[in-house]
């Protein structure tokens, strides 16, 4: 069965750094999703992306944020200037848009 | 706004019947689902129903949606070790919108 897959399942960064989240959509998917999962917390929604550019974002995704599909597989999460409070887990997830929304595994994020 | 609330564990015997329970506030859902999430991996979608149903059979999973008071559970007969992971309940207004989800509860299984 097709899944989204997400890459590295882990990342460590310094404080200050930036960091590039990589996912791979199912392959006939045109809807993108990006949500974050703080320790211990829900899981939030960060932002959502069709036709090469974003259709919703929520307060947490601010200018620190982007989002870009770089090519026709791969959809990233850039994330500048790190603070410890975005360590994280993260997920990617998409949907062809008829069905349900399909997340990948994750990534764990921590800040140093 | 919009919330979905859920009880954070429950424990059931092996072989049991599992209920889990969840309430949302956003009347306008149109999707209400159910995600799994084992140890260490993602989210699975385990099944989800569209407003204008009441139930939902899926093998050893039956949903059922109490729309009048924004209520729905997740049934799981015949609970197996395998079944131990944290469910999510999550709503959405149309399948392309963004998920809310709730807290999770966490299913834990006495031998």
């Amino acid at each position: 069965e097709p899944e989204v897959t997400q890459t590295p399942s882990h990342q460590v960064t310094q404080m200050g750094q930036e960091v590039i989240l990589r996912c791979v959509p199912i392959s006939n998917h045109l809807y993108f999703y990006w949500y974050r999962q703080i320790l211990g917390q829900k899981v939030e929604f960060l932002v959502s992306f069709y036709n090469n550019e974003i259709s919703e974002k929520s307060e947490i995704f601010d200018d620190q944020f982007s989002v870009e599909r770089p090519d026709g597989s791969n959809f990233t999460l850039k994330i500048r200037s790190t603070k410890l409070e975005d360590s994280a887990m993260y997920f990617c997830a998409s949907s062809e848009g008829s069905g349900p929304q399909h997340f990948g595994d994750g990534t764990r994020l921590s800040i140093l | 706004g919009e919330d979905v609330e859920q009880s954070l564990f429950l424990s059931v015997r092996e072989g049991d019947s599992s209920v889990i329970n969840c309430t949302y506030t956003d009347s306008s859902s149109t999707y209400l689902y159910w995600y799994k999430q084992e140890p260490g991996a993602g989210l699975q979608l385990l099944t989800y129903i569209f407003s204008n149903m009441d139930m939902k059979q899926d093998q050893r999973l039956t949903v059922l949606l109490n729309k009048k008071d924004k209520h729905l559970s997740l049934r799981i007969a015949d609970t197996q070790t395998g079944d131990s992971a944290i469910y999510f309940c999550a709503e959405s207004m149309n399948r392309d919108d963004k998920i809310i989800f709730g807290k999770g509860t966490r299913l834990h299984i006495l031998p």
